[in-house]
């Protein structure tokens, strides 16, 4: 089973930094099938990218997704208020079909 | 628009059964398999496992064969998780999810289920 290590665990910025998140895979994954979601404090998680770097419908466009194989990371160019939550990442695996998260990132305002 | 609806809160003794339902609408329910997630309070999410909205068969994560059960009631597009023999340890909010190709895209909003004697 593919363990999924996110780092870091909790980190903080201020408004209009650059903010980065990795996600990295304990084997192999497939690009197309990492994901991201978003979840605040009292509400599901809404996906967030698919994909590795397809943005979900209403995303704004300072996101943006990369990464393959082992490493895959979520970036915002600059950071907004609203952009405080826990980001999880998510794989499948395809045989036997399983899914993963990973244990998040709390992202706060600095 | 497709939505996911979910049962209330849940008060439960440890021992005690309790089953969850997620009504789905704005689509066709069988096209689409549903996922169970769980979150303990503080914690990440933990995929529980799917059920084949089509054929009824369920595939369970390991850490969640036993005392889990996915279940359908097609005609009413409602997806079921019974947890028997409740314990503490099962004290969470429970979301359904709908698989769509490798990811979730849209999920309930979520059955808070709390264990206590």
């Amino acid at each position: 089973q593919i363990v999924l290590t996110q780092s870091p665990a909790i980190m903080s910025a201020s408004l209009g930094e650059r903010v980065t998140m990795t996600c990295t895979a304990s084997s192999s994954v497939s690009s197309s099938y990492l994901h991201w979601y978003q979840q605040k404090p009292g509400s599901s998680p809404k996906l967030w990218i698919y994909s590795t770097s397809n943005l979900a419908s209403g995303v704004p466009a300072r996101f943006s997704g990369s990464g393959s194989g082992t490493s895959y990371s979520l970036t915002i160019s600059s950071m907004e208020a609203e952009d405080a939550a826990t980001y999880y990442c998510h794989q499948y695996h395809r045989s036997p079909p399983t899914w993963t998260f990973g244990g998040g990132t709390k992202l706060e305002i600095k | 628009q497709i939505q996911l609806v979910q049962s209330g809160p849940e008060l439960k003794k440890p021992g005690e059964t309790v089953k969850i339902s997620c009504k789905a609408s704005g689509y066709t329910f069988t096209n689409y398999g549903m996922n169970w997630v769980k979150q303990a309070p503080g914690k990440g999410l933990k995929w529980m496992g799917w059920i084949n909205t089509y054929t009824g068969e369920p595939t369970y994560a390991d850490d969640f064969k036993g005392r889990f059960a996915f279940s359908l009631e097609t005609s009413a597009s409602t997806a079921y998780l019974q947890i028997n023999n409740l314990k503490n340890e099962d004290m969470a909010t429970y979301f359904c999810a709908r698989g769509y190709q490798y990811y979730f895209d849209y999920w309930g909003q979520g059955t808070t289920l709390t264990v206590s004697s």
